[in-house]
Parts: structure tokens; sequence; C-alpha cells
């Protein structure tokens, strides 16, 4: 089945730790994007990509880091910078309209 | 500058009552895009319409129906006869241009919580 996944669903992490979050999609979208998304509140964009080798920064992207090497994946870095990682982390891609996501990754840092 | 108003923050209703979520937009564009999406309480969101700015004719979906109106900016969702698998959080979303290159903006989404 086409679709977005990320791995893991739930991710412990220490404080000062860097941690990768998984995105893989087999919908062949160009657009694959990172949101942040805390406790009753909307979805935060953090990077983007429009094509392979290009990102762009969103709107809260200090402290975190990302790479589009494939098509398929788009690998979101949440380095010991980011002052507040503890948060739902989701992904999306699209092609011509729509966004479709992912069922996103829970991190928490203690 | 493109900015989604999703005024209700949570909704509470009972079974079988209907409901309606509303989503007020505003774009410099005349050319756009709204959206909706549902995030059941297992976090990802899912795609439920897309309608753009020269289609104004309502839709309807079994249950779930939508009123586009541009004279008022508006792009409402109703729920007839609500369920508790509605209970959700409902995203309205805008945006300006097709294709991978447009990045949407969110509403605050609206949670909405039916009771059996």
């Amino acid at each position: 089945d086409g679709g977005i996944t990320q791995s893991p669903k739930y991710l412990f992490r220490k404080e000062g730790q860097n941690v990768t979050l998984s995105c893989e999609q087999n919908l062949n979208h160009d657009a694959m994007y990172w949101y942040r998304q805390d406790p009753g509140q909307g979805l935060r964009l953090i990077y983007y990509s429009q094509i392979v080798n290009d990102f762009q920064k969103g709107d809260i992207a200090e402290g975190y880091s990302v790479s589009r090497e494939k098509k398929e994946s788009f690998p979101l870095t949440v380095t010991s910078a980011q002052k507040n990682p503890t948060a739902f982390y989701l992904c999306a891609s699209s092609g011509d309209y729509e966004q479709y996501f992912g069922p996103g990754t829970r991190l928490t840092v203690t | 500058a493109q900015k989604v108003t999703q005024a209700q923050t949570e909704i509470s209703v009972v079974e079988k009552e209907d409901v309606t979520l509303d989503c007020v937009y505003e774009t410099r564009d005349t050319t756009y895009y709204l959206f909706w999406y549902k995030q059941p309480p297992s976090g990802e969101l899912v795609f439920l319409i897309r309608r753009n700015s020269f289609d104004e004719q309502n839709e309807i979906s079994g249950r779930y129906s939508w009123n586009f109106q541009k004279s008022t900016s508006s792009f409402n969702f109703t729920i007839t006869a609500s369920q508790v698998v509605d209970s959700a959080v409902y995203f309205c979303a805008l945006s300006e241009a097709p294709g991978g290159s447009y990045i949407p903006t969110f509403g605050r989404g609206t949670s909405l919580i039916v009771h059996p």
C-alpha cells in the first residue's frame, strides 16, 4: 500500500543527545515536510523539501536539521540545541495539492 | 500573507446532534485551495476534502458536508448525526498555489468531542 511511514512511534532520549526521526514515503511525491505539534496546538512547520538535495527552513527550524538524499526519505534530526524537543512530530508529503501525513513520532526528552 | 482562523477551540456535542465547524480564511490570491483534515486520537492527520477557489459548489459525502462561500471567505464543515467516532481535532488549511511548491497554512484546529 502507498503511504508514509514514520519510525519509531515513541522515542525517548536523554537531554543533550541528538536523535533522528525517520520518514519514508512510497507515493512518488516530490515535496516532503516536517511539522511539530505541541499539546492543544496546531501544526508548526520545521523544514520542507520540494525536490531531492534541496530543503528550506520553516517557521521553527532552529535546533533541527534535515537531509533529502533520496526522493523517498526525509529524516529529521533533533539536535541538542533544540531547547524544548519534547513534542509530537509529523511528516507529510504532497504531489499536486493536498498533503498526506505519516502516523507521527512522539518524542520525549528527559 | 495568508491566514486561517478556526475560532472554535473545542466543541462538545451528544451523539446524533449535527455540528458545524467554522473556518474563515484570508488571502490576496484569486487562485487558492482549501482543505479539511481530521486528526483522530491516534495522531495521524487524514485528508478529507480539497476545494479550489473557482468551485463554490457545496459538497456532501455521507454525513459530511462542506459549505464554501467566497463572499464571506468561509469554508465550513458540517457533520450530520454525529457519532462517537467523529471525535477528533479538525484542521482547516489554505494553499495559494498548486503543486509541490506550496506551503499550506493551517488553522489551529477545532477539537470535537462527541459524547454517547
